[in-house]
């Protein structure tokens, strides 16, 4: 399944299936990108980040594209499982800023 | 444990009140953030202090007074209390401002 950023804040996949979540970014200066996890009653959860030099990063069982062409982010989540349930957040840094701007979040929710 | 720790995990305070967040990191990071979520999940930064220094300071109301005795320490104090604070406080530190963040598990504020 799949979901569009701010027009689909939550998105529902089979259990065993893969998650793409995307992200659309404001500004083509953001040279540093994050994808956050938030469970339940706990604080975002570092998963993978990217650099602007690249355009593909793997982790285990997730995998973050980068297309700076159309300003766009997406994680790949691998074989869903009931603990992905969650709701992630893209997150940039402008070259030269020293903050994280993060995006509105996508709820994901597994289907048994 | 490693990590960033904030107190209280819940405060219930009334309108008009003065109250304190405490943030802890031993991580040895020199950065520490003060993040505010709201009930739409929304995770927007508040302040920044690199090393005690003040490095961001968003448009806060001047009733929100960050301090850094230490760089293992931001503390938050909140006064005059009004029902619009109510949100989720996430304290947050990082090695620099050019890597990722790593969070607290949150204080939930309710302001009666």
């Amino acid at each position: 399944g799949e979901s569009v950023g701010l027009h689909l804040p939550t998105l529902s996949v089979q259990e065993g299936d893969n998650s793409i979540i995307n992200c659309a970014y404001s500004n083509s200066a953001s040279d540093y990108f994050i994808w956050y996890k938030q469970e339940s009653g706990k604080g975002p959860q570092f998963i993978i980040d990217i650099r602007s030099n690249m355009d593909k990063r793997q982790g285990q069982r997730v995998t973050v594209l980068l297309n700076k062409t159309v300003k766009h982010l997406s994680l790949q989540i691998a074989a869903t499982q009931p603990g992905d349930s969650a709701v992630y957040f893209c997150a940039e840094k402008m070259q030269g800023a020293q903050k994280l701007v993060f995006g509105q979040g996508t709820r994901l929710t597994i289907n048994p | 444990d490693t990590a960033v720790s904030q107190t209280p995990k819940y405060l219930v305070t009334q309108m008009g009140n003065d109250k304190s967040i405490k943030c802890e990191q031993n991580l040895g990071h020199d950065t520490m953030y003060w993040y505010k979520q709201d009930s739409k999940k929304f995770l927007k930064i508040m302040f920044s202090y690199n090393n005690k220094e003040l490095i961001i300071n968003e448009t806060v109301p001047n009733r929100f007074s960050p301090k850094s005795p230490d760089k293992a320490h931001l503390n938050l104090h909140i006064n005059s209390l009004e029902l619009g604070d109510s949100a989720v406080y996430f304290c947050a530190s990082s090695q620099d401002t050019d890597y990722g963040y790593t969070f607290g598990s949150g204080t939930r504020l309710t302001v009666v």
